[in-house]
């Protein structure tokens, strides 16, 4: 069946390091992938997206790599900062169902 | 740009009444919005796919009857909670299907936090 998931809940970085949040899909059919970023009491919030025709999508302080073969999608933020603290889910299109498909999201903690 | 808008943010309804929530797309026309709902420490689940002059298009397991929707323009839809009970608090948020300019993004409201007492 259909799966977004993520390897790990929580991540937890110190403040200016780099953060690498990963993601897994398994519809081979899903061709447009979107981060995005949730902050506690408020909506999704757009980061970064990337088509299937790519590979690697630079944005500002982020990155976002989709690696096809193994169905495996990953956010990359450099120097962290304590605004980056939220959850972080990526989302697939299934296939052109017009629809999105939510990972269970991943929490990242920024440290001082 | 891209902005999309709820109201109410929150709401606090008796059991048994009706409760309107309202998304509009700011900047672009939207043909296509969606509606999810969200329990703490959960993702998003989407409850129903709303496309404007047409009808809603509900998930399954979700009540069509029980969760009204409309999309009356196209940078509005609401979504109408009937006979609301506790089990149906939640946070609701609703997205617009941007697609302009050559995307096809959803861009995602501020969400409306729903309490029934």
């Amino acid at each position: 069946g259909e799966n977004v998931g993520l390897h790990l809940p929580t991540l937890s970085v110190q403040e200016g390091d780099n953060s690498i949040i990963n993601c897994a899909y398994s519809n081979s059919a899903s061709d447009y992938f979107i981060w995005y970023k949730q902050e506690s009491g408020k909506g999704p919030q757009f980061i970064i997206d990337i088509r299937s025709n790519m590979d690697k999508r630079q944005g500002q302080r982020v990155t976002v790599l989709l690696n096809k073969t193994v169905k495996h999608l990953s956010l990359q933020i450099a120097a962290t900062q304590p605004g980056d603290s939220a959850v972080y889910f990526c989302a697939e299109n299934g296939g052109n169902t017009g629809k999105l498909i939510f990972g269970q999201g991943t929490t990242l903690q920024v440290k001082p | 740009g891209a902005v999309v808008s709820q109201h109410p943010s929150w709401v606090i309804c008796k059991s048994g009444t009706s409760v309107k929530i309202e998304c509009r797309s700011l900047d672009f026309q939207a043909t296509t919005m969606f509606w999810y709902r969200q329990f703490p420490k959960q993702s998003l689940m989407l409850m129903a796919t709303s496309n404007e002059g047409s009808k809603a298009t509900y998930e399954q397991g979700v009540e069509k009857d029980k969760f009204l929707i409309n999309h009356a323009s196209l940078t509005l839809s609401t979504l109408t909670v009937t006979s609301a009970h506790p089990e149906d608090s939640s946070f609701y948020i609703c997205s617009a299907r941007h697609t302009g300019q050559g995307q096809n993004t959803q861009y995602f409201g501020p969400g409306t936090r729903l309490t029934v007492l």
